[in-house]
């Protein structure tokens, strides 16, 4: 069974460009999650998405913005870069998230760096 | 809001065990869980804990749970080389997403 993967692996951006970052889940998962984790900061959660919908939103400003297809993929838009965006976005796919057990599968994330 | 504390960095050598603490505020929680990144990768799920256990073991693994005080740990015994990576603690908070530690950068030297 194919993992979570997530495209491109590496982006180099400059202050003020756009980036969008896409994520595949796995076959059966409805679910997409994404996380930033910036150096000293840790991983914070950015967004998640279900049957196509934004779920829940973290503490980001709205230049960061996604969406999920019908197959559930998910892509992570990231607007007027500024240097503190550098990070590595990671994405997690889950099956169901309904019951109280909801194993979040990563994928190898997407190291950005804004100059 | 809900915090995720860890202790930032281990250091062991090889054959030692290690314990990595974690405590956390949000005590409605069902479940709590360890992930751990190995250089240059995505996160893996390690093990995970009911909240109304108190011990799991898991091979070499153990995982404590303090209720009371909201302090999670892991064990490794017999820690090997290729342990050595990045420990997230994470707990649930609120509906579906997770809130995760700092992270606890384990090195295990032969």
């Amino acid at each position: 069974e194919a993992g979570v993967t997530q495209s491109p692996t590496h982006l180099i951006k400059t202050r003020g460009q756009q980036v969008t970052l896409r994520c595949s889940p796995i076959s059966g998962h409805t679910s997409v999650y994404w996380y930033q984790q910036a150096l000293g900061l840790g991983l914070q959660f950015l967004l998640w998405y279900d049957e196509g919908e934004e779920r829940n939103r973290g503490n980001f400003p709205p230049r960061f913005s996604g969406r999920q297809f019908p197959n559930y993929s998910s892509e992570l838009n990231v607007n007027a870069l500024e240097l503190e965006d550098s990070a590595l976005y990671l994405c997690a796919s889950s099956k169901d998230d309904r019951g109280s057990y909801n194993e979040q599968f990563f994928g190898p994330g997407t190291r950005l760096t804004v100059l | 809001g809900e915090d995720v504390e860890q202790s930032l960095f281990l250091s062991v050598r090889e054959g030692d065990s290690s314990v990595i603490n974690c405590t956390y505020t949000d005590s409605s929680s069902t479940y709590l869980y360890w992930y751990k990144q190995e250089p240059g990768a995505g996160l893996q799920l390690l093990t995970y804990i009911f909240s109304n256990m108190d011990m799991k073991q898991d091979q070499r693994l153990t995982v404590l749970l303090n209720k009371k005080d909201k302090h999670l740990s892991l064990r490794i015994a017999d820690t090997q080389t290729g342990d050595s990576a990045i420990y997230f603690c994470a707990d649930p908070s609120g509906y579906s997403t997770l809130t995760f530690g700092k992270g606890t950068m384990l090195l295990v030297s032969p």
